[in-house]
Order: structure tokens, then sequence, then C-alpha cells
């Protein structure tokens, strides 16, 4: 079956500009996490989604950034105004729902895009 | 600070050779994960453990879950090239199960 999808899977972009990063959750997955991967740094936890709610945005790095969900499924992450510092992959993943499989159920990633910030 | 410190961070063995990776942290975990994650591609989840102490073995690879929850270790044993990735560990904690912590991640080369 189709896993978790985003695009673009690359993106070059110059500094100022803004970009939108888009994922595609599995079908019937109502949770939804967004990550940050940066060379030689673990994933960094950005925010994630319970349906169309976002109950924990504590991971957003600045107020440039912020992330919306539409009708339980696809989201998008919009950064605004890039800088350098924004480059790094950026990682979704979706869960059938919050807790799942135990305490901690398992998170279906998709492959990423990978941000670039001239 | 990182919570999880994962060692080494970079392994380079041969074909056949056995292998420890590690999880450490000074917080207490309500359970741990290890994910693989290869180029180009996301994490894909390898195990959880939730009990400390708790041993599990899928083919070749061992997990174990220390006694204080605290660190977890990943052993393989005779490793094959097709076991060459990035190894993640992350730890959830208490009611924000959801919030996983990564450690950086250990790089294993498995050279033919």
């Amino acid at each position: 079956g189709a896993g978790v999808s985003q695009s673009p899977s690359n993106k070059v972009t110059e500094k100022g500009k803004d970009v939108e990063l888009r994922c595609d959750p599995i079908s019937g997955h109502t949770a939804l996490y967004w990550y940050r991967q940066s060379l030689g740094q673990g994933l960094e936890f950005l925010i994630y989604f319970q349906g169309n709610s976002a109950p924990d945005k504590s991971g957003l790095p600045s107020d440039r950034f912020s992330a919306e969900r539409t009708g339980g499924s696809v989201s998008t992450l919009t950064i605004q105004r890039t800088q350098q510092e924004d480059s790094a992959v950026y990682l979704c993943a979706s869960s059938p729902r919050l807790g799942t499989g135990g305490p901690t159920g398992e998170q279906f990633f998709g492959p990423g895009t990978r941000l670039t910030v001239l | 600070t990182q919570l999880l410190e994962q060692s080494p961070q970079f392994l380079s063995i041969q074909e056949g050779e056995n292998l420890t990776v590690y999880c450490n942290s000074s917080s207490v975990f309500s359970s741990l994960q290890w994910y693989r994650q290869e180029p180009g591609e996301g994490p894909v989840l390898l195990v959880t453990v939730v009990t400390g102490g708790e041993v599990k073995k899928l083919k070749r690879l061992t997990f174990q879950f220390g006694d204080a929850r605290k660190d977890s270790s990943l052993h393989i044993t005779a490793a094959q090239p097709g076991d060459t990735g990035l190894y993640l560990c992350a730890g959830a904690r208490g009611r924000s199960n959801y919030k996983l912590t990564f450690g950086k991640g250990t790089l294993l080369t498995v050279n033919p």
C-alpha cells in the first residue's frame, strides 16, 4: 500500500523567500508529525497534528514556521523568509492515532524534503 | 543538551563482524525505539522496548533496554552489507508519548 509521501523531494531557494512543503500521510492515519533533520543532528520534533488540530507546536523554531492540516489528511509546512540555517531535511510521519500500538505507537516516515537555502 | 547520546557516531566494519551501538541518557523514558534510516529515505522502525531489562531479538539484531529505562543497546551479530545505514534511537517520556526525542544516530558501514 501507499506510504507517506512528501513533495517536493528537493527544494532550493534563496534567502528571504517563502517555501511550502507538503506531506500526504497514510490513508486513515489521524496523527501526523513534522521533524527536521540537520546535518550531524538527530531528528528534531517540530509539530504534531491529531486530526486537523495541532495541540503541540512547541518544536517550531520561530514564528517564521507554521503548519496546517486540512481534511484530516494533507499537511503543509510553511517557512517564511527562509534563512540559511533553515537548510535541512524536513521529515513527515504519520500513525493510525495517538498512542496506538502500545505506549508509543510506530511512526511511519516519508522520504523527506531536502531544503537548501542559498 | 542532547537528551539521548548515541555512540559511536561512526562505525565501519567488515562483513561477518559483530558490533554494539549504545544509546544513553540521564533521563528515564517510558519506551524507547530503534530506527534504521537509509540515504534519501525516512527512518524505519526496527523495535520498541518498554520494560526495564527487556531484551528483544530480531534475527541477527538484539535490543536491550536498561533496567532503569535510561539506556539501550543494539547488538548486531555477523553484520552484512545490507545492515549499512544510520541507526537512530528515540525515546518517549510520560504523557507526551507522541513526542519522540531522537539521538544523533550511529552511521554504520559494513564492507563486503
